[in-house]
């Protein structure tokens, strides 16, 4: 069985401050973790992916997220938020060798102030 | 190349009707999903079609059925509509299938049940 949480509904920052996402998951084996973005009224799109590889991964818009199996934790950050990065941010994990066991956290609503 | 497009964009029902949500891509993938998008829950899975041919249910299929009408289109059928069924609905699909894989995600159809 496999689950995901994300540990904070909604998330506030300012411009130009980093960004923390907090994720963790559950899985009985080596998972395939996610992050998609979700602009409002938009579908979904990849930010970043991780598939057993680097642990640190890198993905678009200046975003990164570090892969921790001692802390089942697959944190999301940015350096530096921008008014653009507003947005809901889903963890995703992904089951044993097919994308239909995959899993969705309940999301991020990350808000930019001024 | 337009990726992945849903028709209709709104849909208001009332019970007991039915209705069909279209899905198409460009993309050559062989993989297509259908997903609904309730508050606070992320997506689940409602069904899902690995190839061309072949479908299967995913986490939430009651009241729902679908038709993979060939590598292009995958569409989701309504029945008789019910006031839970109120969502947005999201098509996506993705390469292979794997649990690797990439999903792309249509803008989504929002769904109203009175």
């Amino acid at each position: 069985a496999q689950s995901v949480t994300q540990l904070d509904s909604h998330v506030s920052v300012s411009e130009g401050t980093p960004v923390l996402l907090r994720c963790n998951y559950s899985s009985s084996y080596s998972p395939s973790l996610f992050w998609y973005v979700q602009h409002p009224n938009k579908g979904l799109q990849l930010l970043l992916k991780y598939t057993s590889a680097a642990t640190l991964v890198k993905g678009i818009n200046g975003f990164e997220a570090e892969f921790k199996k001692s802390e089942t934790s697959f944190h999301l950050t940015k350096p530096s938020a921008h008014m653009s990065d507003a947005a809901e941010y889903f963890c995703v994990v992904a089951g044993y060798s097919s994308a239909s066991k995959i899993i969705f956290g309940s999301g991020t609503r990350l808000s930019i102030r001024p | 190349n337009a990726g992945v497009t849903q028709t209709p964009k709104f849909q208001v029902l009332k019970t007991g009707q039915s209705m069909t949500l279209q899905c198409a891509q460009d993309m050559n993938h062989n993989s297509m999903y259908w997903y609904r998008q309730d508050p606070g829950m992320g997506l689940r899975l409602i069904y899902y079609s690995a190839s061309e041919g072949t479908t299967d249910k995913g986490e939430v299929p009651n009241g729902y059925n679908v038709s993979r009408l060939n590598k292009r289109e995958f569409s989701l059928r309504l029945e008789s509509a019910a006031p839970s069924q109120t969502s947005v609905y999201f098509c996506a699909s993705s390469v292979e299938g794997s649990s690797t894989d990439t999903q792309y995600f249509g803008p989504g159809t929002r769904l109203t049940v009175l």
